[in-house]
This record gives C-alpha cells, sequence and structure tokens, in this order.
C-alpha cells in the first residue's frame, strides 16, 4: 500500500519560512516524479511544484517560484518543499502526490499538512 | 497557462439521479484530462484519466468522456457517498492547471 505522509507544517509569521517533508513508502519513490499541492481554505486546488526522478529538474508555479525550492532525497524515500518569503497567501493545506507514469495523473495523495501564515 | 473551467459550480441531486459535470479547457488538450474527487477532510482522490479511463478501484457508475477542450464527468445512479466536489485537471502542459471544482450535494 503506498503511503505518503507530509509533516513540518505549523504557524509561521509573514516573511517566515519553513520546510515540509513527505515521506513516501510502498512506491517505488527513486523513479516516481513527484508534485506538490495546496489548497487554501474553502478554496480550490493549485498545484505549486514538481520534480523529476532524480531531483535534477525542478518546475514551479509563477506566484511561487523564486520563493518555494522541491528537493529530494532518494536515498531516504522523502520529499521536501522549502517555503521563503511567506505570505497570508501561503496558507493552505499542502499535499504530496506522486506521478502516475505515462498517464501523468496524480495516483497517490498524502494526508496533507497545514501552513498557516499569521502574525 | 491551460484555463479549466467547470459547471455548474454547484450541484444539488437525489439519490439514484444521473449527474454530469461539464470541463472546459482554454486550449486542446488532447486526452490528458483528470477527474478528482475530494470529500470534506480528506485529500482528493484520482477517479478517471486519460479523459475516460477509471483508476482501479473505482466504482463503475462514474465514467468520463470527451477529447480537445470538452470533457464530461458523468455518474450514474448517485450514491450518498458520492457528496464531494469535483476537479477536472489537465496534465498536457505544466503548470497543471486544475478546474474550480463542482460540489456535489443532496
Amino acid at each position: 500500500e503506498v503511503q505518503l505522509v507530509e509533516s513540518g507544517g505549523g504557524l509561521v509569521q509573514p516573511g517566515g519560512s519553513l520546510r515540509l517533508s513527505c515521506a513516501a513508502s510502498g512506491v517505488t519513490f527513486s523513479s516516481s516524479f513527484m508534485h506538490w499541492v495546496r489548497q487554501a481554505p474553502g478554496k480550490g486546488l493549485m498545484w505549486v511544484a514538481r520534480i523529476n526522478s532524480a531531483g535534477t529538474t525542478a518546475t514551479y508555479a509563477e506566484s511561487v517560484k523564486g520563493r518555494f525550492t522541491v528537493s529530494r532525497d532518494n536515498a531516504k524515500n522523502t520529499l521536501y518543499l522549502q517555503m521563503n518569503s511567506l505570505g497570508v497567501e501561503d496558507t493552505a493545506v499542502y499535499y504530496c502526490t506522486t506521478e502516475a507514469p505515462y498517464t501523468l495523473h496524480f495516483d497517490n495523495w498524502g494526508q496533507g499538512a497545514l501552513v498557516t501564515v499569521s502574525s | 497557462d491551460i484555463q479549466m473551467t467547470q459547471s455548474p459550480s454547484s450541484l444539488s441531486a437525489s439519490v439514484g439521479d444521473r449527474v454530469t459535470i461539464t470541463c472546459r479547457a482554454s486550449q486542446s488538450v488532447s486526452t490528458y484530462l483528470n477527474w478528482y474527487q475530494q470529500k470534506p477532510g480528506e485529500a482528493p482522490k484520482v477517479l478517471i484519466y486519460g479523459a475516460s479511463t477509471l483508476q482501479d478501484g473505482v466504482p463503475s457508475r462514474f465514467s468520463g468522456s470527451g477529447s480537445g477542450t470538452d470533457f464530461t464527468l458523468t455518474i450514474a445512479n448517485l450514491q450518498p457517498e458520492d457528496c464531494a466536489t469535483y476537479y477536472c485537471q489537465q496534465n498536457l502542459r505544466t503548470p497543471r492547471t486544475f478546474g474550480p471544482g463542482t460540489k456535489v450535494d443532496f
């Protein structure tokens, strides 16, 4: 059974930083492209970032480019999202997902980590 | 970026009804279109990928169709557990944009 478990969420002041982790099991993590998707309270889903299986290429939504960095440690089966210069608009539940090969849909999701940016 | 729209934004139905949700892309995405279901307090889960392929374990009352810019998700014989918000998503281009969602309740 595939499990994705996010951690590292919490309350942070505007301008602060936070790092999310996503621990994967039951999946060949080192072969999987991974994504972060977020959902602001009461709002829809927004794609945030993607990283390839080797960790050498990352792509970001315009709204987080230059502030967020996605990385991975394939030896630890763990995905990360470093978030800097956080604003209130970044308040959301952050989900990590796996990308199915060939069909590219998001086939497994974590339970989400809540990030609240507030003074 | 490819913009995704959905209609209706919400609907109220009854058990046993046939429900259709429409998704439109701002440019052709071929069949690179997925549907996700999200229940309150839960993570989304994929129902249909490639516009019409049912994910393993998803009940056969769910079906998808379409290609290019216009897509539909149909729920035949609506069940109480289908109360949820449904999102379409294109995966032809990055950013992998989602539609705004359609809330289905009773």
